[in-house]
């Protein structure tokens, strides 16, 4: 049952442009969500989270956007650079139950 | 500060034998995570260690267990190594057990099972 999930294996963004990665979760128990980067060989970074009293949280280049009704949220790279092609996963937690559960990840390419 | 540090990095084993991985969390850390990546499944939480006490465990079966020291240094075993458990292991530290508490993983155990 995988209950944080990310349909898209892959994307393939212009560099200069949006990336924009996507993720939706069935747990409506999850109320912190984070997006974890990941390049070979190295384990994920942490880049950016949310709390689900918010609906959006920003960090320089990255938004991430919280829509708890439609229980999505979306990562925004704008502007996108080639260093940002990596995997992305996306992870939720729930009060209580504070391990992580992540989705299968989606690859980002950047292309010059 | 010096990161997460798994041993070893790369690791042969073949069906029914055992195997111990090694995770030192980053220093003042006090929890410690573990994670099995597989192509596919993305990355299922095993458990989780906090002042050496287990404090959550994922869906796997008794072969995988896991401890921790009174420096929250933490290894993980494998006994009676089955092919499925060929993955990417990794390791995750947090300053405590919150909600919040990033956790910070190392580069992993590659392990393979032939």
């Amino acid at each position: 049952d995988q209950q944080v999930k990310q349909n898209s294996p892959s994307l393939s963004v212009q560099e200069g442009r949006i990336s924009i990665l996507n993720c939706d979760y069935t747990n409506s128990m999850f109320d912190y969500f984070l997006w974890y980067k990941k390049y070979p060989a190295e384990g994920p970074t942490f880049l950016i989270s949310i709390s689900s009293i918010k609906d959006k949280n920003e960090d320089g280049r990255f938004t991430v956007f919280l829509n708890k009704s439609a229980k999505h949220l979306s990562l925004h790279i704008v502007p996108s650079q080639p260093g940002d092609s990596a995997v992305y996963f996306c992870a939720a937690s729930a009060l209580g139950n504070e391990k992580l559960t992540f989705g299968t990840g989606t690859r980002l390419t950047i292309i010059p | 500060k010096a990161g997460v540090t798994q041993t070893p990095r790369y690791l042969i084993k073949t069906r029914g034998q055992q195997v111990t991985l090694s995770c030192s969390p980053i220093s003042g850390h006090r929890s410690v995570s573990w994670y099995q990546q597989t192509p596919g499944q993305g990355l299922q939480f095993l458990f989780e260690y906090f002042s050496e006490t287990q404090r959550n465990k994922g869906n796997f079966p008794g072969r995988f267990s896991g401890r921790q020291f009174s420096n929250s240094r933490s290894e993980m075993n494998v006994s009676t190594l089955e092919l499925g458990d060929s993955a990417l292991y990794l390791c995750a530290s947090s300053l405590n057990s919150g909600i919040t508490d990033t956790q910070y993983f190392g580069p992993g155990t590659r392990l393979t099972v032939l």
